[in-house]
């Protein structure tokens, strides 16, 4: 079936570093692809998403890009800050499921970025 | 706009009780989720509604957990009794339409002693 792996963490970065998690998907179909982020205490949050090949979601400074050949969705971004700790999840979500709406989630990875 | 609501945030009992949770969704949202996130992984679905109809509950362990959304608004999942295994935190997520986006209550953890 549908599956999401992403990274291991936990990424542990300091401000202004450069942000990398990787993803990948295993799809019969063409699946949207999703990030969602976890601030502690907080419920989950859609932070961008990309419907079909090729597409950028880009969103407060992170950006993926949906990669069909190398079925990934790598979350980037250029310069973290302390606020951006919190547990990113990568997601897809299945277009033949009763119209869409399922999604199906990787393990998550934690980052922390230091001062 | 209140987002999704749940209740209780927390909830720490023995096993072989009974628990209840207890979603709100945002107002218009007819599609409602509840997902089980174990402690370290993602969330996955137990049962997504449309309105009042369960329209996938194959997830749902149905020897021990039922869920109901009585005239499509809020919902109640329930497990009795629990087990040491269910140990984790429960998501409620409601959509507009079953291919809007997803938005996530705060959870609510359950611990089983």
């Amino acid at each position: 079936g549908d599956s999401v792996t992403q990274m291991e963490g936990p990424v542990t970065l300091s401000e202004e570093a450069f942000l990398t998690i990787n993803c990948t998907y295993t799809a019969t179909g063409y699946p949207s692809l999703f990030w969602y982020v976890q601030y502690p205490g907080e419920g989950l949050q859609l932070l961008l998403k990309a419907t079909k090949a090729d597409d950028k979601g880009s969103n407060k400074g992170f950006e993926a890009t949906y990669r069909k050949e190398t079925t990934s969705f790598h979350l980037e971004k250029g310069s973290v800050q302390v606020s951006d700790s919190a547990v990113y999840f990568c997601a897809l979500s299945d277009p033949y499921y009763n119209q869409g709406g399922k999604l199906i989630f990787g393990q998550g990875t934690e980052l922390s970025v230091k001062p | 706009e209140a987002g999704v609501v749940q209740s209780p945030r927390y909830k720490i009992i023995e096993k072989k009780q009974p628990v209840a949770f207890w979603c709100n969704p945002i107002s218009g949202h007819n599609t409602l989720y509840w997902y089980l996130q174990n402690l370290g992984q993602g969330p996955e679905l137990l049962i997504r509604y449309e309105n009042e109809e369960a329209v996938d509950d194959s997830q749902l362990p149905k020897d021990r957990f039922s869920a109901e959304r009585l005239k499509g608004v809020d919902s109640t999942l329930k497990i009795q009794p629990a087990e040491l295994g269910d140990s984790a935190v429960y998501l409620c997520a409601s959509s507009l339409s079953p291919s809007g986006e997803l938005f996530f209550g705060e959870g609510s953890r359950l611990t089983v002693l």
